[in-house]
């Protein structure tokens, strides 16, 4: 039971490319999120799923999207890098008891 | 405006004392409260959480105690050992708010051998 998956774990982007960080749970879960934590701040909520198929925006969702086709995965894309969305990125699931699970994290380079 | 705020961004402590760290709220929708640990370049791990309904809640070494009136909560350590020493993230959740939570900026515990 791997719990939550990220790859990749550090990528370096220039600006302007264009990339996809992965999400995969084996829990089953139906609610997943993703988050950014800057340097000395908590996390802020870029997007949530409440199942597949269903997706929405949350505190700081400019100049990302996401999609939810599987329960399993929910990647998040990044489609036109800027030196803000330099960050550590955190994917989170949880089944309904509010607890939620967190991935290890990518940490992303924009230069 | 912040609604979850942890006023203080580092806490240090010598070994076996007690660690207490502290968090503020302002949003009274608010009806579950979390606290997560987070060590260097891994994701953060929940640790103990309480419902508004209660005003403590206690697990091992780790006790979780909320003063709805106040909209404070804290996180007592007992004892504190050198393997605490991480980032401590406080968060909020509403039950009608599709299990979002809203996390504090979290504080950075050392103890000290």
């Amino acid at each position: 039971n791997a719990g939550v998956t990220q790859t990749p774990k550090f990528r370096i982007l220039k600006i302007g490319q264009s990339m996809t960080l992965q999400c995969t749970q084996d829990m089953n879960h139906n609610y997943m999120y993703w988050y950014r934590q800057d340097p000395g701040m908590g996390l802020k909520l870029i997007y949530y799923s409440v199942g597949a198929g269903i997706t929405d925006k949350g505190e700081v969702p400019n100049g990302y999207n996401v999609s939810r086709s599987t329960t399993e995965d929910f990647p998040l894309r990044l489609e036109l890098a800027a030196p803000s969305q330099t960050s550590v990125y955190f994917c989170a699931c949880h089944g309904g008891t509010e607890t939620q699970y967190f991935g290890p994290g990518t940490r992303l380079l924009v230069l | 405006d912040q609604q979850v705020k942890q006023n203080s961004p580092s806490l240090s402590v010598q070994e076996g004392r007690i660690s207490i760290l502290n968090c503020d709220y302002t949003n009274s929708m608010f009806d579950y409260f979390l606290w997560y640990k987070k060590y260097p370049a891994e994701g953060p791990t929940f640790l103990i959480s309480i419902s508004s309904i209660k005003d403590k809640n206690e697990d091992g070494r780790f006790t979780v105690f909320l003063n709805k009136s106040a909209k404070h909560l804290s996180l007592h350590i007992v004892p504190s050992q050198p393997g605490d020493s991480a980032v401590y993230f406080c968060a909020a959740s509403a039950k009608s708010n599709a299990g979002k939570s809203t996390f504090g900026d979290g504080t950075t515990l050392t103890v000290k051998p």
